[in-house]
């Protein structure tokens, strides 16, 4: 899988919108990008995925870039529940496994 | 939204004892199942991947005779860390995927911490 780059940590207020980026210039074609996070001594949660067009549900939105060389996820009203690490990956279409890298670990300030 | 069930969560055990942890997907089928370990302040290491009845595949460094799976139904998978030791105490994770469908999410355990003394 192509890597991903992603800042160490980030922090957000409460209730304020979160942008979570993430550089992946390595990028093929046929790879979806796929964001997970994981919440303190819990096993990840699927959160959003996307392979070109920007994608909306329940938790978040993600924005891919025109050249996909990067992505945003957007948290629009984060919530202490919220505070986690949120990984970035990449995966081909042939459903290989996926490989976490260290993800950005998210704060939410009351 | 499909679950994952693990179990136990939490396994604290003397050194040299060997300990099963339990994967079951419990609303779906589950042709593939994964296992990954995690260290403290780190992210996950994918250890292996199984298919339903057939042998796991595991990935560089992790000894197939230490961690020993078995995914003989489509809703459970097993993971049993034989004779195991303090290096051995770690977060295990696994994960399932059902192979309809292009890119499916994988859906995750919520870990079982293993502590040998």
């Amino acid at each position: 899988d192509a890597k991903t780059t992603q800042p160490n940590s980030m922090e957000s207020n409460e209730e304020e919108p979160v942008h979570l980026p993430c550089n992946h210039s390595t990028i093929s074609g046929t790879d979806y990008i796929h964001w997970y996070r994981q919440l303190p001594s819990q096993g990840p949660e699927y959160v959003i995925h996307g392979l070109t067009s920007n994608v909306n549900n329940r938790m978040a939105s993600l924005a891919i870039a025109e050249d996909r060389k990067s992505s945003t996820l957007i948290l629009h009203r984060a919530t202490l529940r919220d505070a986690a690490v949120y990984y970035c990956i990449l995966r081909d279409a042939r459903n290989t496994p996926l490989v976490f890298g260290k993800g950005t670990r998210l704060s939410v300030i009351a | 939204g499909a679950v994952v069930s693990q179990h136990p969560s939490r396994v604290i055990c003397k050194s040299g004892t060997s300990v099963k942890i339990e994967c079951r997907s419990l609303d779906f089928q589950a042709t593939t199942m994964f296992w990954y370990r995690q260290f403290p302040k780190q992210s996950l290491m994918l250890m292996a991947t199984s298919n339903e009845g057939s042998k796991a595949t595991y990935e560089q460094g992790v000894e197939k005779d230490k961690f020993l799976i078995n995914h003989a139904s489509l809703t459970l998978s097993t993971l049993t860390v034989t004779s195991a030791h303090p290096e051995d105490s770690s977060f295990y994770i696994c994960s399932a995927r059902t192979q309809t469908g292009q890119n499916q999410p994988q859906h995750f355990g919520d870990g079982t911490r293993l502590s040998i003394l």
